[in-house]
Parts: C-alpha cells; sequence; structure tokens
C-alpha cells in the first residue's frame, strides 16, 4: 500500500464538465497539499490544508474547488475548466512541522478539451 | 516573495562522470532548503535537506549539496552518476516562517548516458 494514492491517474474532460481528483494519505499526517505541474514551469503550491483547515489559498481561480473532509483525504473539484489547465496534479502529505518532508502521490494527469 | 531558479533545464552526462545541478533562490529572511527527485511516472520524494548546521548535507545514493548563503546557491553534485540516476531533481526553498510553504524551482532533467 503506497504511502499517498491519487484517483484517477488520467483524465481527459470538455470545458463544461464537472469531475474531482482524489487523494488518500495512508502516513498518519496532518497536512496535506495540492500542486499544479506544467511542463517547463515551476510546481505551483495550490492549496495546503493543516487539520482539515485550509490555510493557503494561492490564488487559485475559484473553477478549482478544494475539499479536505478529514486528514487522510482530500478532494480537487474541477469545472468549467480552460485547456490551460492541462497539466499534472500533484498530491502531497507531510506533518505540519517546521521543514517537514512532503510525501508525494504519483499525480493525476489532467487534459483539458 | 521568494523564489527559485535552476538554470539548466536539462543536463546530458556519461555514465561514472561527475555532475553539478545548480540552484539559487532569492529570499529575504532565513531559509529551509530541499532537493526532491522524480522518477518516471513517480511522484517526488525527497533526496536531501538543509536546516542548519553544517552547510554541506549528504543523501544515502552519494549526492550532496552546500549552502552557500552569500551566493544564495543549493547546487546538489555527484562525484560519479549511475544510469539510475536519470531523473528530474528539483531545487525548493521554504522560509522559517511558514516552512510549509515550499517554493520549487522548475526543475533539471538529468540524463544518464552509457
Amino acid at each position: 500500500e503506497t504511502g499517498v494514492t491519487q484517483t484517477p491517474r488520467h483524465l481527459v474532460m470538455g470545458m463544461t464538465n464537472k469531475k474531482s481528483l482524489k487523494c488518500e494519505q495512508h502516513l498518519g499526517h496532518n497536512a496535506m497539499y495540492w500542486y499544479k505541474q506544467s511542463a517547463k514551469k515551476p510546481l505551483e503550491l495550490m492549496f495546503v490544508y493543516s487539520l482539515e483547515e485550509r490555510v493557503e489559498n494561492n490564488s487559485v481561480p475559484s473553477r478549482f474547488s478544494p475539499e479536505c473532509p478529514n486528514s487522510s483525504h482530500l478532494f480537487l473539484h474541477l469545472h468549467t475548466l480552460q485547456p490551460e489547465d492541462s497539466a499534472l496534479y500533484l498530491c502531497a502529505s507531510s506533518q505540519f512541522t517546521a521543514a517537514a518532508e512532503l510525501f508525494f502521490g504519483e499525480g493525476s494527469r489532467l487534459t483539458v478539451l | 516573495a521568494q523564489s527559485v531558479t535552476q538554470l539548466d533545464s536539462q543536463v546530458p552526462v556519461f555514465e561514472e562522470a561527475p555532475v553539478e545541478l545548480r540552484c539559487n533562490y532569492s529570499s529575504s529572511v532565513s531559509v529551509y532548503l530541499f532537493w526532491y527527485v522524480q522518477y518516471p511516472n513517480q511522484g517526488l520524494q525527497l533526496l536531501l535537506k538543509y536546516l542548519s548546521g553544517s552547510t554541506l548535507v549528504e543523501s544515502i545514493n552519494g549526492f550532496e549539496a552546500e549552502f552557500n548563503k552569500s551566493q544564495t546557491s543549493f547546487h546538489l553534485r555527484k562525484p560519479s552518476v549511475h544510469i539510475s540516476d536519470t531523473a528530474e531533481y528539483f531545487c525548493a526553498v521554504s522560509d522559517m516562517d511558514s516552512s510549509y510553504k515550499l517554493i520549487f524551482g522548475s526543475g533539471t532533467r538529468l540524463l544518464v548516458r552509457p
């Protein structure tokens, strides 16, 4: 059982669709993160949750909506996306302590048509 | 605001040759520094980190990085690379006040050839 599991691994959606990305961590961590990875660009921190409270919302468009129902699960709800939102979305978890190591999932590859 | 610059998008090198992957950061406060590695079709994994103390930090697989405060650099080095080191390497920084907020560079792809 891997530490951080993301589903689906691949997702193709139209601009009018609504879909969700799911992340689950089995490491007993109390913080979870969403990052966006686009080709040739730095990873972009999108959201951070600590103990199910959002502590960071990094100027992300409202068409991305995070949800953290408990410390083990994190969702990213997607609606009316744009083609430029196509990217690899990475989930990570950690202990919410100074300089804690982030443990990443394998990512969900999103393509918006 | 903090930022991380990895000037080399790709570094090709022959097996058993030495390699250096460059990383420079900008920050107005004290920082923590990290190198993460991403193998094909996998998530990122922590390779090594600098928190305080000795400016030279090492990983278990032979990589090392040196924190240079005056040059605001944290370059990654390995004296002899293996084919299995082929991967994407990301430098990252966080400041000590909001250390959960990790800012990454754009990555350097290390391509080791036989």
